[in-house]
């Protein structure tokens, strides 16, 4: 069954360092998304990519988180100037069509800050 | 704004041991609500997509349910396999993000 991958699966960085994660959708998906969980809290939406643009992002994807996507596979999520409590799980997704048949979640990126 | 709200937090169930959960919602125009699973240090698994009120769609044990103000996620005879944290989740027709709730953290014991 096809899978989203994300890589690294843990990353330890120290606080005002800048961070890439990154991620592998599904082939022939067209919506991309990152999502963030910290520990005990809900999973909370970063940010959507569409062709090629952020088409939604939330009031937590400021300035210091930036999308990119860099080839035809990788879609990556940056993180300037880390700072404590951007320690959490990261995850990516992908969906064929916005939403319609639920998202594509890969196992994420547990980001922790020192 | 939108809202999703799980009840209960966490629920104990012995093996064979039926229950329901609940997922109430608030929402400005629903596009669909979705019900996931998620493992202790996994991303959420998709379990289903609901979209208009007296849907429901059944996977195994499971099967989930949709009124205008909520869905419920019924577990028949569930197995330890089945513990899991069950999130819901919904989408506006307005917006392309997905908003989740808390999460039910379900254990069945044997």
């Amino acid at each position: 069954e096809p899978e989203v991958t994300q890589t690294p699966s843990h990353q330890v960085t120290q606080m005002g360092q800048e961070v890439i994660l990154r991620c592998v959708p599904i082939s022939n998906h067209l919506y991309f998304y990152w999502y963030r969980q910290i520990l005990g809290q809900k999973v909370e939406f970063l940010v959507s990519f569409y062709n090629n643009e952020i088409s939604e992002k939330s009031e937590i994807f400021d300035d210091q988180f930036s999308v990119e996507r860099p080839d035809g596979s990788n879609f990556t999520l940056k993180i300037r100037s880390t700072k404590l409590e951007d320690s959490a799980m990261y995850f990516c997704a992908s969906s064929e069509a916005s939403g319609r048949g639920g998202y594509t979640f890969g196992s994420g990126t547990r980001l922790t800050v020192v | 704004e939108d809202q999703v709200t799980q009840s209960p937090e966490a629920l104990r169930l012995q093996e064979g041991e039926s229950s329901s959960l609940n997922c109430s919602y608030t929402v400005s125009g629903l596009r669909g609500l979705f019900w996931y699973r998620q493992d202790p240090g996994k991303g959420p698994e998709f379990l289903f997509t609901l979209y208009s009120a007296g849907e429901e769609k059944e996977k195994e044990r499971l099967k989930a349910t949709l009124t205008k103000k909520e869905s419920f996620l019924h577990i028949t005879a569930p197995k330890p396999e089945d513990s899991a944290t069950y999130l819901c989740a919904v989408q506006a027709y307005n917006n392309n993000d997905m908003r989740f709730g808390a999460g039910t953290r379900l254990t069945v014991k044997p």
